[in-house]
């Protein structure tokens, strides 16, 4: 089976433009999360979606990120406008929860410059 | 709040030498752990996870954790480290199945041959 599915793998963006990142998540999973990563903060949560529903969106940093999740097998995060404090790594995960543990499964990441 | 820690920022460990990385979380009940691996400029693939049962985990790539109740631990072992495992290595806590995980600050394992 194919893992979670991210795109771009990496952008560069000047400050002010829009930018959107993708995610389709492992077939049959009903969680997603998007995370960022930097060198300063490490790893933490954007927002996370169950069944589709946004579930905790505290993560996000301010208005001019919003992230959606239109149906079980695509979501997007965009950043408007960009700045330079957004470049970071931001990762996709997905999880199957009601049986197990419902670890999570995170695509490759996307890398984003904002200049 | 819950929040983990990792100790060690960087490890050097000696090929064919054992290894152990160091977790330790704060949350009031018995969490969800997990470690991940991640190479440069890959993502986090999954090396194990633990809820209940055997305190003693066995996990891919010839890594095991041990959960520790009274030291809140869930620490990272392996008997004999292949130059492949140099990466960094990530501690994770979810309070329920489903939900968001925190993060550690992460350790980074290198190899010497």
């Amino acid at each position: 089976d194919a893992g979670v599915i991210q795109s771009p793998r990496h952008e560069v963006t000047e400050m002010g433009q829009e930018v959107t990142l993708r995610c389709k998540p492992i077939s049959g999973h009903n969680s997603l999360f998007w995370y960022r990563q930097t060198m300063m903060r490490g790893l933490e949560l954007l927002i996370y979606f169950n069944n589709n529903v946004p579930i905790d969106d505290s993560g996000m940093p301010e208005d001019r990120f919003s992230a959606k999740m239109p149906n079980a097998s695509f979501s997007t995060l965009k950043i408007q406008p960009s700045e330079p404090r957004d470049s970071a790594v931001y990762f996709c995960a997905s999880s199957l929860v009601g049986t197990g543990i419902g670890e999570q499964y995170f695509g490759p990441g996307t890398r984003l410059t904002v200049t | 709040a819950q929040s983990v820690t990792q100790p060690d920022i960087h490890i050097t460990v000696s090929e064919g030498a054992s290894l152990e990385l160091r977790c330790n979380y704060s949350y009031g009940a018995t969490p969800y752990l997990f470690w991940y691996v991640q190479s440069p400029g890959q993502g986090l693939q999954l090396l194990l996870k633990y809820f209940s049962g055997d305190t003693l985990v066995q996990g891919i790539k010839g890594f095991e954790a041990e959960f520790k109740r009274s030291q809140s631990s869930f620490n990272l072992r392996k008997p004999s480290v292949h130059w492949s495992d140099a990466a960094e290595y990530f501690c994770a806590v979810g309070v329920q199945a489903g939900t968001a995980l925190i993060f550690g600050k992460g350790t980074t394992l290198s190899v010497s041959s």
